[in-house]
């Protein structure tokens, strides 16, 4: 079984430019998450999907972030314009259906903000 | 909210000892308390989860504890070997948010 698949692995980018990453999450997994994790720190939800719905976005800072599921598979999640603070690994991670499922993280996108 | 401590922060160990790490959370109502171990350059990865159900959970070498009343939960890990050297996370449900919170992450060195 493939897992969750996430693009680019890695990025570079200066203040307040615009970043975007990609996720494909397990096929057949309804809901998806966006977790933020600073460095030391442990993974912080961002975004929540079931299916096309957004579930919970209350620690979206909806100012500068935006993120989509388009057709309930793949989603994007973008940056823009971009802060210092925002350098950390961007998680995607996907379940079945249930919100107590088990999650399964892809390897993330490393965002440094220079 | 839900809030999750974690300790400790880092944790070394000798090959073949255990391992503990303790966590506490804050929603009394919280029922669903997964840990995750992620490697260097990797995502989290389920090891093991406790439903509040059951009090202690076994997996090999891997077992959870959950104490309701205290609203704490641990991580043993016993017959540690080079390859458990990683960050482990707990987390615990949140009741009220809908999502699961994390808690800081402990490191865990095996010293072979």
């Amino acid at each position: 079984e493939a897992g969750v698949a996430q693009s680019p692995r890695y990025k570079i980018i200066e203040k307040r430019q615009s970043v975007a990453f990609w996720c494909n999450p397990i096929s057949g997994h309804a809901t998806l998450y966006w977790y933020q994790q600073i460095l030391g720190q442990g993974p912080k939800l961002l975004i929540q999907f079931q299916n096309n719905g957004v579930v919970d976005d209350s620690q979206l800072p909806k100012d500068r972030f935006s993120a989509e599921r388009l057709k309930g598979v793949d989603s994007t999640l973008k940056i823009q314009p971009a802060k210092l603070e925002d350098s950390a690994v961007y998680l995607c991670a996907s379940s079945l259906s249930g919100l107590t499922d088990t999650q399964y993280f892809g390897p993330g996108t490393r965002l440094t903000v220079l | 909210g839900e809030n999750v401590e974690q300790h400790p922060s880092t944790l070394s160990v000798q090959e073949g000892d255990s391992a503990v790490i303790k966590c506490t959370y804050s929603d009394s109502a919280s029922n669903y308390f997964p840990w995750y171990k992620q490697e260097l350059g990797k995502g989290p990865q389920l090891i093991i989860d406790i439903r509040s159900n059951v009090g202690e959970k076994k997996d090999q070498r891997i077992a959870v504890t959950l104490n309701k009343t205290a609203k704490h939960f641990s991580l043993h890990i016993t017959e540690t070997q080079p390859e458990d050297s990683a960050v482990y996370f707990c987390a615990a449900w949140d009741t009220g948010g809908f999502k699961t919170i994390f808690g800081a992450g402990t490191r865990l060195f095996v010293k072979a």
